[in-house]
Order: structure tokens, then C-alpha cells, then sequence
């Protein structure tokens, strides 16, 4: 069974980045398959952030992209997000999910999702 | 690609149909159409990909269909259990972009 977990500050200061790490297990990294970032401010809908594939390539959403930055470690079968200078906007429900890029688009495991709060 | 739900929210009792529209503002190739079911405090899980394939362990009851800029997810007989919020996501290629629906919640009536 595929699981991942969130895990990183869950406070963060204006202007500081943001951190978060997901750790894979039951599936290889390396095996395949794209692994993303989504996020869900309070009461508000799904926002994707970006993805990375064990090569390392990455894309990210065009409005993100100026702050955002995304790595991949295979040893460790886990893969990291980064948001720099950080709002309040910024403060949402983290989730790291994996992704298919070949015939059908579509998330089919998530993490449980971390709550990351912008606030001095 | 701007994705429109509607309506926003479905109020129901047990028992009834809903029908959940997704419209797209340009095409979008179905393969790239999924729907999903987040119920409070809980992380999104795929109920439909490819427009209207069930993912593993969804019940008959949801089917999705749909092409080009509308789509449609229908839940034949409402259980207890299927009161969430629904989202529909495509995936644009140029440029390469994730996007959601704003969701619609089936609440009960």
C-alpha cells in the first residue's frame, strides 16, 4: 500500500521560507510515476503547486514559480518543497500526492496533508 | 483553463440522484478529467479519471461522464456516507498546469 507523510515547521514567519518534506512508502521513488504538492488554504479549494520525477525534473504552476522550488531524494524515498518569502496568503493545508504524466492525469494517492500557518 | 462547478452546493436526501457539472472554459482532453471526493478534515481521494473510469474500490453508484468542456459526475443513490465536496481537476499542457474545480458540496437536506 502506497502511504505518504508530511512533515516539516508548522509555523512560519513572514517573509522566512516555508519546508515541508514527504516520505514515501510502499513504492519506489525511482520506480516512476510524478510526485506533487497541492494545497488548500482554510475553507477554500485545491491549489496545484508543483511536481518533481526522480530525475529531478520538476515543473510548477506559472504563479508559484518565482517562489517555489522542489527536490527529490531517492535514498531516502522522499521528496521536499520550498516556498519562499512567505504571506499570510501562504498559510494553507500542505498535501504531497503522487501523479501519473502518461495516458490518464490524475492524483490517485495523497498524504493526510499538514496545516502550515504564515503568521510573526 | 478555467474550471466551473456547479451548483455550488446540492442539497439532498439519502436515496437521491445528484448530478455534479464540471464546465471547462476551452476543451479539455477527457484522459486529463478526474473527480474527487474530500470529506471534512480528510485528504482528497479519486472517485473518476479519464472522464469516466472508476478508480480502485469507487461503487457503481458514481459514474462520470462527459467531453470537450462539460463533465458530469452522477451518484445514482445517495448513501450517508457520500456527503463531502467534489472536485473536478484537469491538466493543461501550454504550459504544463494542474487545475481544480472550485468544488460543489452535496450536503444534506
Amino acid at each position: 500500500q502506497v502511504q505518504l507523510q508530511e512533515s516539516g515547521p508548522r509555523l512560519v514567519k513572514p517573509s522566512e521560507t516555508l519546508s515541508l518534506t514527504c516520505a514515501v512508502s510502499g513504492y519506489s521513488i525511482r520506480s516512476g510515476y510524478y510526485w506533487g504538492w497541492i494545497r488548500q488554504p482554510p475553507g477554500k479549494g485545491l491549489e496545484w503547486i508543483g511536481s518533481v520525477y526522480h530525475s529531478a525534473a520538476t515543473y510548477y504552476n506559472p504563479s508559484l514559480k518565482s517562489r517555489v522550488s522542489m527536490s527529490v531524494d531517492t535514498s531516502e524515498n522522499q521528496f521536499s518543497l520550498k516556498v519562499n518569502s512567505v504571506t499570510a496568503a501562504d498559510t494553507a493545508v500542505y498535501y504531497c500526492a503522487r501523479h501519473t504524466m502518461v495516458a490518464n492525469l490524475y492524483f490517485d494517492y495523497w498524504g493526510q496533508g499538514t496545516l502550515v500557518t504564515v503568521s510573526s | 483553463n478555467v474550471l466551473t462547478q456547479s451548483p455550488g452546493t446540492l442539497s439532498l436526501s439519502p436515496g437521491e440522484r445528484a448530478t455534479l457539472s464540471c464546465r471547462a472554459s476551452q476543451s479539455v482532453n477527457s484522459n486529463s478529467l478526474a473527480w474527487y471526493q474530500q470529506k471534512p478534515g480528510q485528504s482528497p481521494r479519486l472517485l473518476i479519471f479519464g472522464a469516466s473510469t472508476r478508480a480502485t474500490g469507487i461503487p457503481d453508484r458514481f459514474s462520470g461522464s462527459g467531453s470537450g468542456t462539460d463533465f458530469t459526475l452522477t451518484i445514482s443513490r445517495l448513501e450517508p456516507e457520500d456527503f463531502a465536496v467534489y472536485y473536478c481537476q484537469q491538466y493543461g499542457i501550454s504550459p504544463p498546469l494542474f487545475t481544480f474545480g472550485p468544488g460543489t458540496k452535496v450536503d444534506i437536506k
